[in-house]
């Protein structure tokens, strides 16, 4: 089985501008979720769409977006970019029906903004 | 309010000895715990969960992690650690793929 793929694994973009990211989860898997990881602040929860519904979501502000396709593929937005907001951005996805079903994780995608 | 703490951010520890990563957890209701991890430029990988049952749980590259409700931890633990198992490590608790995360611990490895 392929495993979660992030697309682009690099972007660079400047202040004020806006940026999709891209995940494609494991076939079969219903659920993604969307982290962001930074030195500073570590792993933390952006928000999680079962079924092209959001189920949860973490304390960002309104700038970080998402949706889910009906093939559960997602993609994730970010509006009005600052300089806070360079990290990598992983995605992971999940059966999402069990309480105790892992995230799999995918390599990420490197956002730096100038 | 939920919470993992993972107290060391930096471990060394030379190849052939024994391992042992802190977690301790804060969570309001049964606790789903988790052990991750992260190679440099990669995602994050599952090494083992809990859920219920026991307490001793066997993951995947020979760790094993143990459960201790009275001490809300859940300590990640290899018996002998090789060069390869230099990355950093996360544990995590949650349920429905909310997951709060560790800052994680650092394991560098000496020849």
């Amino acid at each position: 089985k392929a495993g979660v793929t992030q697309t682009p694994r690099y972007l660079i973009k400047t202040r004020g501008q806006q940026v999709t990211l891209s995940c494609s989860p494991i076939s079969g898997h219903r659920s993604v979720s969307w982290y962001q990881q930074t030195p500073g602040q570590g792993l933390q929860f952006l928000f999680e769409y079962f079924s092209e519904t959001q189920r949860n979501k973490g304390n960002f502000p309104g700038r970080f977006s998402g949706r889910q396709f009906s093939n559960s593929r997602s993609e994730m937005n970010v509006s009005t970019l600052e300089l806070g907001d360079s990290a990598l951005y992983l995605c992971a996805s999940s059966l999402g029906i069990d309480r105790d079903s892992p995230l799999h994780f995918g390599n990420g995608t490197r956002l730096t903004v100038t | 309010a939920q919470s993992v703490t993972q107290p060391d951010i930096h471990i060394t520890v030379s190849e052939g000895a024994s391992l042992e990563l802190r977690c301790n957890y804060s969570y309001g209701a049964t606790p789903y715990l988790f052990w991750y991890v992260q190679s440099p430029g990669q995602g994050l990988q599952l090494l083992l969960k809990y859920f219920s049952g026991d307490t001793l749980v066997q993951g995947i590259k020979g760790f094993e992690a143990e459960f201790k409700r009275s001490q809300s931890s859940f300590n990640l633990r290899k018996p002998s650690v090789h060069w390869s198992d230099a990355a950093e490590y996360f544990c995590a608790v949650g349920n429905f793929n909310k997951f709060y995360f560790g800052s994680g611990t650092k394991l560098n490895v000496k020849p």
